[in-house]
């Protein structure tokens, strides 16, 4: 079965960068199947899309963060990474990884339990 | 960006009715080489995740009772539970997937009557 697990800093301060790692467990990240992605939630808000990655290393991200975002991937782990520079407190939201299908322009199937990351000095 | 509307807001049902949940996008979301609608439903629970329960507008993901069913292409779509049953009460979104960035619906709360 198929698992995510988010981590990283629970509490980053103002303009530093958030960085968050997700491990994929029962599954390769190098399988060309699929894509690996990151959503996040602010504390009682809905759901924002930041960016997905193949393991090939293309990536697509949400343009409102793109200048301040860097997905990367590590096949000899079996992990994606996530990095949010320049973070301010609308920046706090619980962090999920997710599984998406074959191309950018598929669901997310699979979802790590999300890890809540709080931006404050 | 594609923005996906949702209503109602929230919804109070009571066990064993049909809740019905509204999805419209600012554009189609529908691709006419292949036929398909790029939407996805979603459930998430108190403190969880969210779960894929439809793709494609209307294909159940595995494992998901058949009592969801969604429908609708082009702009229009619609997630329908046929009976309520108690471990349903959670918040539902709409997601496009047909362009980047995905954008989500602001959610719709389902509650028990």
């Amino acid at each position: 079965q198929l698992q995510l697990q988010e981590s990283g800093p629970g509490l980053v301060k103002p303009l530093e960068t958030l960085s968050l790692t997700c491990t994929v467990s029962g599954g390769s990240i190098s399988s060309s199947s699929y894509y690996w992605g990151w959503i996040r939630q602010p504390p009682g808000k809905g759901l924002e899309y930041i960016g997905s990655i193949h393991y090939s290393g293309s990536a697509d991200y949400n343009p409102s963060l793109r200048s301040r975002v860097t997905i990367s991937v590590d096949t000899s782990k079996n992990q994606f990474s996530l990095k949010l520079s320049s973070v301010t407190a609308a920046d706090t939201a619980v962090y999920y990884c997710a599984r998406q299908g074959s191309s950018f322009y598929t669901p997310h199937d699979y979802w790590g339990q999300g890890t809540l990351v709080t931006v404050s000095s | 960006d594609i923005v996906m509307t949702q209503s109602p807001d929230s919804l109070a049902v009571s066990l064993g009715e049909r809740a019905t949940i509204n999805c419209k996008s600012s554009r189609s979301v529908s691709y006419s080489s292949n036929n398909k609608n790029y939407l996805a439903w979603y459930q998430q629970k108190a403190g969880q995740p969210p779960k894929l329960l439809i793709y494609w507008a209307s294909t159940r993901e595995s494992g998901v009772p058949d009592r969801f069913s969604g429908s609708g292409s082009g702009t229009d779509f619609t997630l329908t539970i046929s009976s309520l049953q108690a471990e349903d009460v959670a918040v539902y979104y709409c997601q496009q997937y047909y362009s980047t960035p995905h954008t989500f619906g602001q959610g719709t709360k389902l509650e028990i009557k």
